[in-house]
């Protein structure tokens, strides 16, 4: 069965650097996704992305984040200047984009920011 | 603004018994609820979808009723098993994002 898979599973940087997590999607899907979860929450949505732009974006997401859909496999999230706060689970997650459609969702990667 | 939550955030059970797990959903206009499992360390894992128009839809081992008078979704396991142990969360999808709820942790002992 296809699967998202991210990369890395793990993320250690220092507070103010940049980090770019990457994720490959469901080869036939069209809408993308990134949640974060930090550590005993619920997951929060962050941003959706379709036909090469954001469609809808949480307040969470702000000017230091970024998505980016490079080539026609690779989905990529990146935080410009990490905080100490920003330390959470991320997941990725593709859709076919048909209307109440589920979304699947890759196993994630550990960001933690020191 | 939406918000969907749990009634009980742990839920221990005996293997073997059956499970239900709650959730309260705000939006009363939602009309896609999904279910997840999550284990530790890994993603959010389907489980059963349920559009607004039907009030049960069973999986294997699952089912899930709606009750859109109240507000109300819940997540029916049948005998239990020790790999049902995790994370379970709700969702409504509005189509270009899901909000989840707040889970709740199930634990099966033999």
């Amino acid at each position: 069965e296809p699967e998202v898979t991210q990369t890395p599973s793990h993320q250690v940087t220092q507070m103010g650097q940049e980090v770019i997590l990457r994720c490959v999607p469901i080869s036939n899907h069209l809408y993308f996704y990134w949640y974060r979860q930090i550590l005993g929450q619920k997951v929060e949505f962050l941003v959706s992305f379709y036909n090469n732009e954001i469609s809808e974006k949480s307040e969470i997401f702000d000017d230091q984040f970024s998505v980016e859909r490079p080539d026609g496999s690779n989905f990529t999230l990146k935080i410009r200047s990490t905080k100490l706060e920003d330390s959470a689970m991320y997941f990725c997650a593709s859709s076919p984009g048909r209307e109440n459609s589920p979304l699947h969702f890759g196993n994630g990667t550990r960001l933690t920011v020191t | 603004g939406e918000s969907v939550g749990l009634h009980l955030p742990t839920l221990s059970v005996q293997e073997g018994d059956n499970s239900i797990i709650n959730c309260a959903y705000s939006n009363s206009a939602s009309d896609y609820f999904i279910w997840y499992k999550q284990e530790s360390g890994k993603g959010p894992q389907f489980i059963i979808d349920i559009r607004s128009n039907m009030d049960k839809r069973q999986g294997q081992r699952v089912t899930v009723l709606l009750n859109k008078t109240v507000t109300h979704l819940s997540l029916q396991i049948a005998a239990t098993q020790p790999g049902d142990s995790a994370v379970y969360f709700c969702a409504e999808n509005g189509f270009q994002k899901l909000v989840f709820g707040t889970g709740t942790r199930l634990l099966v002992s033999p």
